[in-house]
């Protein structure tokens, strides 16, 4: 199994569609983050979780639910996207939120398209 | 507060030339730094880390940098360019953990033939 695994690596819906990002980390690490990645611009952080516990969300609409159901795994629930929300969508884990030295380890992307 | 500049948001060079990607941070405490490279359609893949130690890094694929604290660089280079190194290549730094790993905006390579 590779370190961090992300499904489905790419997925096309609509706007009124409800659909789900997953992420699974086989490294045994505390700490879990959603990256977003838009053409042209820095890797945006959209939510971290140490220990299941989400510790940060910085400023995400509401159309973009987490949820970590235990330190392995961490999904992205989708519902009424924009088309501007057309993204590589990262997972990444890492040992701690704080205290390591803060070195992440990538899941290969979810390329979401939405119409 | 932490910041990380990369210089030029395109690099070319051609093959066998040499690789210089340009990293500048600014960090209140002694930072740890980081290459990553990503490929097209691929996630982040760490190239090398600076933690503590000897300011001389080696990393994967021929690539090193060098911490130079009092010029707050930690420039990326590989002595002869391949075609396979044709990525983009981020910096970043951390202060302590995950949580506060701060990135650039990314250098895309081109590699000529």
């Amino acid at each position: 199994e590779t370190g961090v695994t992300q499904t489905p690596r790419h997925l096309v819906m609509g706007m009124t569609n409800k659909k789900s990002l997953k992420c699974e980390q086989h490294l045994g690490h505390n700490a879990m983050y959603w990256y977003k990645q838009s053409a042209k611009k820095p890797l945006e952080l959209m939510f971290v979780y140490n220990f299941k516990e989400q510790t940060e969300n910085n400023s995400v609409p509401s159309r973009f639910s987490p949820e970590c159901p235990n330190s392995s795994h961490l999904f992205l629930h989708l519902h009424t996207l924009q088309p501007e929300d057309s993204a590589l969508y990262l997972c990444a884990s890492s040992q701690e939120v704080t205290g390591d030295t803060g070195e992440l380890f990538f899941g290969e992307g979810s390329r979401l398209t939405v119409l | 507060a932490q910041s990380v500049t990369q210089l030029g948001s395109h690099v070319s060079v051609s093959e066998g030339a040499l690789v210089l990607l340009r990293c500048n941070y600014s960090s209140s405490v002694p930072p740890y730094l980081f290459w990553y490279v990503q490929y097209p359609n691929q996630g982040l893949q760490l190239l090398l880390k600076y933690t503590t130690g000897a300011t001389l890094v080696k990393g994967i694929n021929g690539f090193e940098a060098e911490f130079k604290k009092s010029e707050t660089s930690f420039h990326l280079t590989k002595p002869s360019a391949h075609m396979s190194d044709a990525a983009e290549y981020f910096c970043a730094v951390s202060e302590s953990g995950g949580f506060k790993t701060i990135f650039g905006a990314g250098t895309r390579l081109f590699v000529k033939a």
